[in-house]
């Protein structure tokens, strides 16, 4: 069973500009929560989606979006990208999320750089 | 609100050693779970363990077990005979049950060195 894959691994982009990362989640997985990573902050919650519909957001600016399609896949989309948007972004699959005990499964992230 | 409390930046231990990383959380919610997690430097997160707040009994998997204290709110991981693959860094983390709460919250996780 393939696990939760990100794309890109990697990306460089200028402020100013946008960016979309993708998430695949494992199969017959419907729910998929994204954080960002950062040294000083840790990881922080942005959003997340079950069958299409986002059912918790973090402390995010607007910039920050997502979404989810009818299979699943999950991207995120950054606008007006800030220095401060460098980060590992994480993307999380689970089957459903529900219960506190819900394990989440982790991709690689996507390292985004900003210059 | 709640919150994650990691207190060691970074933790040596020797080969085959057993070491303790310390995590304590606040919350209000009287149901919750706490959840370990390893981060090597690929970037994806690894499972290891989780403790329910109703759990009697402290969780264990293979050589990892987690020390719940509930009344002190601490949920310390147990690494047992310690490998050099261990070596990476380690995030506690805590989810509610309802609403905003449900988010997972993380610690600042301790980076882990296993020395041959």
């Amino acid at each position: 069973k393939a696990g939760v894959t990100q794309t890109p691994r990697y990306l460089i982009k200028t402020r100013g500009q946008q960016v979309t990362l993708s998430c695949s989640p494992i199969s017959g997985h419907r729910s998929v929560s994204w954080y960002q990573q950062t040294p000083g902050q840790g990881l922080q919650f942005l959003f997340e989606y079950f069958s299409e519909t986002q059912r918790n957001k973090g402390n995010f600016p607007g910039r920050f979006s997502g979404r989810q399609f009818s299979n699943s896949r999950s991207e995120m989309n950054v606008s007006t990208l800030e220095l401060g948007d460098s980060a590992l972004y994480l993307c999380a699959s689970s089957v459903v999320p529900e219960g506190t005990n819900e394990k989440l499964f982790f991709g690689s992230g996507t390292q985004l750089s900003v210059l | 609100a709640q919150k994650i409390t990691q207190t060691q930046p970074g933790m040596f231990v020797q080969e085959k050693e057993a070491v303790t990383l310390d995590c304590t959380y606040d919350t209000s919610d009287p149901s919750y779970g706490l959840f370990w997690y390893k981060q090597p430097s690929s970037g994806e997160m690894i499972f290891l363990i989780y403790q329910g707040s109703y759990d009697q009994q402290n969780a264990t998997e293979g050589r990892y077990s987690l020390n719940f204290q509930k009344a002190r709110k601490s949920a310390n991981l147990v690494i047992s005979a310690s490998q050099l693959g261990d070596s990476a860094m380690y995030f506690c983390a805590m989810r509610g049950n309802a609403g905003n709460n449900r988010k997972l919250i993380w610690g600042l996780g301790t980076s882990l060195a296993v020395n041959p």
